[in-house]
Parts: structure tokens; sequence; C-alpha cells
């Protein structure tokens, strides 16, 4: 079973400065088969990035992911004040199929 | 367009089975590829995959709660139904359904969640 950490666990940022965050897998995984989320309070993930790096149907291009292997990194390049939400890492393509990180709250400084 | 929306009770006791039903549109679970899933998120908690239902009735569930969980769809009715047999406090979760539009892809598209709480 794939294990996946996301790192930190809250990460306090202002609106324009640019947000980095990780998601270490346990074992390899197919940058093919990398996702990430953005969940605001009181509502459904959205999903932002598949296959490691290539972005979803409308969403802003100042997200972006990266990496393979063992380790992923979404990168949000100038935060605006919609950004701040919780972001999980998703592996889509290993048993058992669909795990998730245990989440990342970005939040206001 | 694509919706789905979950549906069933809020509140269910220990040791009962939970049936959730989502309900979707814009797309269907005969096309090739599609894949419809469950996933649950406890209060204040991460999203844990449950169980995932493919247009061929290809099934794949945790292997934590394979033992409790059955996914089954209905093409007709545009629904897939999921049933979690005895169920416990710890299972106090929002549930979702979510769209898949191929094997091997993310979920693309969300249900709303529905709340449900495991109580005596």
């Amino acid at each position: 079973e794939i294990v996946l950490t996301q790192s930190p666990g809250t990460l306090s940022l202002s609106p324009g400065e640019r947000a980095t965050l990780s998601c270490r897998a346990s074992q390899s995984v197919s940058s093919s088969y990398l996702a990430w989320y953005q969940q605001k309070p009181g509502q459904a993930p959205r999903l932002l990035i598949y296959g490691a790096s290539s972005r979803a149907t409308g969403i802003p291009d100042r997200f972006s992911g990266s990496g393979s292997g063992t380790d992923f990194t979404l990168t949000i390049s100038r935060l605006e004040p919609e950004d701040f939400a919780v972001y999980y890492c998703q592996q889509y393509g290993s048993s058992p199929q669909y795990t998730f990180g245990q989440g990342t709250k970005l939040e206001i400084k | 367009q694509i919706t789905l929306k979950e549906s069933g009770p809020t509140l269910v006791k220990p040791t009962q089975t939970l049936t959730l039903t989502c309900t979707f549109s814009g797309f269907s679970l005969s096309t090739s590829g599609v894949g419809v899933g469950w996933i649950r998120q406890p209060p204040g908690k991460a999203l844990e995959w449950l169980a995932l239902i493919y247009w061929n009735d290809d099934k794949r569930y945790s292997p934590s709660l394979k033992s409790r969980l059955t996914i089954t769809k209905d093409t007709s009715k545009n629904q897939v139904v999921l049933t979690m047999t005895n169920m416990d406090p710890v299972d106090t979760a929002t549930y979702y359904c979510a769209h898949s539009r191929r094997r091997w892809q993310p979920f693309d598209y969300w249900g709303q969640g529905t709340l449900v709480t495991v109580s005596s």
C-alpha cells in the first residue's frame, strides 16, 4: 500500500507570496497517476492537477505541479485570497487504487 | 454538464447497514472507461477513498474496508449505490461520490457530499 505524506501540515503565508506544498510517497508513483485537490470549508474537493503536472479544466496558471517517483510538489506562484484552503494529493494508479494524503492547510498569515 | 448528488440517511445506529445512493447526470456509466467512486471525510479529517465501479462493472474496494462495502450500479437510472455494513461511530463522516472519466484517472467531478452520523 502506498502511503502519501504531505508537508507541512499547515502553511502560513500572505497574499502575493509563493506557496510550495510537498507530497511524498512511500513507494514510487508513476507520474501519470498523481493528482492535487483543493478543498474549502463546507465544499467538495476540486481537482487542480492530474498526471503530476497537468492543470485541470479552468484552473488558473498560477497553480503548477511537478515531481516524479516519490516526491511531488504543488506550487502556487502568487497567492490570491481565494487560494487559502486545504490541499490534498492523491495517487490513483497503485493498490489501493486511490490513496489520499493527510492534507496541507494553507492559511493567511 | 456533469453533476452528482448523494442521498441517504443522515443518522444510523451502530451495527446497522448504511445505504447511500449517488444519482448523476451529464454522463453515462455505460460509456467505456467511465467510473464512479465513493470517498468519505470524517469531520475535520482527511479524505479516504472507499470504492469505485467502472462502466464494465469492474469493482474496486479499499482493502481496509473491503469486507464491509458493496458498490453496485443501475445504468438505466444513472445511479450508483454503496452499502456499508456494521456501522460504527468512527464511520461518522461526509460521504462523497465522484466521477472518473477513464480508468487510471482522478476524480474530476464531485457531489456536494452527505453527512452521515452514527449514533445510538
